[in-house]
């Protein structure tokens, strides 16, 4: 695909189950960010991979979140024991060059 | 730590004419200074972008200014149309070993026809 493609679109959970998000970069995008984007809000960074260096993980809320990138490629964020304030849009984005990120069009997650 | 205020949260213009976001940021090393348009929906999309060596970039109807002094950045959207509706998220970055950005909280433009 031409884009960075996100999976599910929508996800709804219930509290304390666990949940997994897939994101596909952009092919030889070699860093990749999530972000999760509460209602109304900016934009939340939580872990950057790029090329095979060690993942920034500084922006995870807590240890209930986990992600992966696989073969440099795609990516997995996994939320454990999900709680309701976990509710909000999960954003991967992918980039070739330093500056310009090219985002997917996320995953609405639902907490109930 | 680092930090990037935007205003105004909300901002309602008349179709033609002219909106401006501002921007201000904390961290002097920022250098880089990229503009994106969230549409209901979709992803945020990369509109333009300015560098730290450069004060001012024009492209079509869409202008960012940059202020390194007063730390502070501008998007200036002229003529605008409805299709212009939308979040509008600044950010700043630098590089700290990783490339990490730092999103202001979004400014809704309604463009009324």
């Amino acid at each position: 695909g031409a884009g960075v493609s996100q999976s599910p679109s929508n996800k709804v959970t219930e509290k304390g189950k666990d949940v997994e998000l897939r994101c596909d970069p952009i092919s030889g995008h070699t860093a990749l960010y999530w972000y999760r984007q509460s209602l109304g809000q900016g934009l939340e960074f939580l872990i950057y991979f790029q090329g095979n260096s060690a993942p920034d993980k500084s922006g995870l809320p807590s240890d209930r979140f986990s992600a992966e990138r696989t073969g440099g490629s795609v990516s997995t964020l996994t939320i454990q024991r999900t709680q309701q304030e976990d509710s909000a849009v999960y954003l991967c984005a992918s980039s070739y060059e330093v500056g310009k990120l090219f985002f997917g069009s996320g995953t609405q997650l639902s907490v109930l | 730590g680092e930090n990037v205020e935007q205003h105004p949260s909300t901002l309602s213009v008349q179709e033609g004419d002219s909106a401006v976001i501002k921007c201000t940021y904390s961290d002097s090393a920022s250098n880089y200074f990229p503009w994106y348009k969230q549409e209901l929906g979709k992803g945020p999309q990369l509109i333009i972008d300015i560098r730290s060596n450069v004060g001012e970039k024009k492209d079509q109807r869409i202008a960012v200014t940059l202020n390194k002094t007063a730390k502070h950045f501008s998007l200036h959207i002229t003529e605008t149309q409805p299709e212009d509706s939308a979040v509008y998220f600044c950010a700043a970055s630098w590089n700290s070993g990783t490339y990490k950005y730092i999103f202001g909280t979004g400014t809704r433009l309604k463009v009324l026809a």
